[in-house]
């Protein structure tokens, strides 16, 4: 089935540092989500990406949708103990308002 | 801010028992998504509703899962009997209309099923 592999699976980094972290599929797909999620709470929408190429930013968070359509990437700068959290990529399946989400990315900060 | 309300947030069981969740989405939300996350994973959809229909039950565990909006308003899960498998957090999600990204989480319910 389809499957959105993400990477690191996690990540340990000093506050101030850069974060990146990137989604991948063997599928293609017209739309990427970027979710964060804090222990205990429901995923909170970040960046949403909606054409290749398309590269969109939030304040601290841009996220590109990659030319291929099976991948896509979300860096943090100058990261802050609050970015801790599980972060989540998520994509719509083709003619279908259905959602798959990936692996997650679990992000600590230390101060 | 409005936000989708689920209760309870946490409920302990033991196996074979029967439990029941309710959602209340954001008022004016057509669309309503269930989803279970188990630990360490992303959210996977169970049902999607759209008023008081459901759009997609393909990944729901019929034999012991129901679910049902029928007003087109909240929302309750119900798992009969529930198994150890079944611990995860369940969560909640609205959207304005079908389609639109911008689906609100609500905080979820976590089970623990013994």
């Amino acid at each position: 089935g389809q499957q959105l592999n993400q990477s690191p699976q996690s990540m340990f980094i000093q506050e101030g540092e850069d974060v990146s972290m990137n989604c991948t599929s063997s599928s293609i797909f017209n739309t990427w989500l970027w979710y964060k999620q804090d222990p205990g709470e429901g995923p909170v929408l970040l960046i949403a990406l909606y054409k290749a190429g398309e590269l969109t930013s939030n304040g601290r968070l841009t996220a590109q949708f990659g030319i291929t359509r099976k991948d896509s990437f979300l860096n943090i700068s100058a990261s802050i103990p609050s970015d801790v959290g599980i972060y989540f990529c998520a994509c719509r399946t083709s003619g279908t308002y259905k959602y798959i989400f990936g692996t997650g990315t679990r992000l600590k900060v230390l101060a | 801010e409005a936000e989708v309300a689920q209760s309870p947030r946490y409920k302990i069981t033991e196996k074979s028992q029967a439990v029941a969740f309710w959602c209340d989405p954001i008022s004016g939300h057509a669309t309503l998504y269930w989803y279970r996350q188990i630990l360490g994973q992303g959210p996977e959809l169970l049902v999607q509703f759209q008023d008081e229909s459901v759009v997609d039950d393909s990944q729901l565990p019929k034999d012991r899962f129901s679910a049902e909006r029928l007003k087109g308003v909240d929302s309750t899960l119900k798992i009969q009997p529930a198994e150890l498998g079944d611990s995860a957090m369940y969560l909640c999600a609205s959207s304005l209309v079908q389609g639109l990204n911008t689906q609100y989480f609500g905080p979820g319910t976590r089970l623990t099923v013994l």
